[in-house]
């Protein structure tokens, strides 16, 4: 099993490009996320999913979209960059039952210049 | 909303000693979990150890222990043998609905 994989991991926008950053877990889980780390911070919850079909806002989703068309895929899409969103996103996965413990991603690296 | 709180940003320790890693946290709830995990220079997400609400035993794994206060919303991190890999970022995490996770303690292990 490859676990959680993330890409790109590393990259550099200019502000108002917009890009998605992909996800894929291969341990057919039904919760996905998506965190973000700033630097000297913790996590925090973007977007999640329970499920193909179904997504549902974090802590932070402003400026940020989702989607789950498969089990197995949930990508991230920012639409017009911000030096804000300038930061480390985790994208993770868990199955409900199972002490609730997420899998994360390496993470992606996202610079907004 | 639920909020963790790690008290200590950075801490050092020598060697095979042992150290102590603080969280508190704030919640309404009567179950949820609590979790540690560690972040080396690699930046992966490596969990450490977790906690059910419900039990009262603490839980142990290997050198890793936690000391769970429920009544005092306190889950703190005991690292015993303390050893070079275990340089790292900790965070406390409490998962009830959503994950919340502490601000983090960057560990140095000193030989």
């Amino acid at each position: 099993n490859a676990g959680v994989t993330q890409t790109p991991k590393f990259r550099i926008l200019k502000i108002g490009q917009s890009m998605t950053l992909q996800c894929t877990q291969d341990m057919n889980h039904n919760y996905m996320y998506w965190y973000r780390q700033d630097p000297g911070m913790g996590l925090k919850l973007i977007y999640y999913s329970v499920g193909a079909g179904i997504t549902d806002k974090g802590e932070v989703p402003n400026g940020y979209n989702v989607s789950r068309s498969t089990t197995e895929d949930f990508p991230l899409r920012l639409e017009l960059a911000a030096p804000s969103q300038t930061s480390v996103y985790f994208c993770a996965s868990s199955q409900p039952g199972q002490y609730n413990e997420q899998f994360f991603g390496p993470g992606t690296r996202l610079t907004v210049l | 909303a639920q909020t963790v709180t790690q008290s200590q940003p950075e801490m050092s320790v020598q060697e095979a000693e042992t150290v102590t890693l603080s969280c508190t946290y704030d919640t309404s709830e009567s179950n949820y979990y609590l979790f540690w995990y560690k972040q080396p220079p690699s930046r992966q997400m490596i969990l450490v150890i977790r906690q059910e609400a419900y039990k009262q035993q603490n839980a142990t794994e290997n050198r890793f222990s936690v000391n769970f206060q429920k009544a005092a919303k306190s889950f703190s991190l005991k690292i015993s043998d303390s050893q070079l890999g275990d340089t790292a970022m900790y965070f406390c995490a409490f998962m009830r609905d959503d994950m919340r996770f502490g601000a983090g303690t960057r560990l140095t292990v000193k030989p």
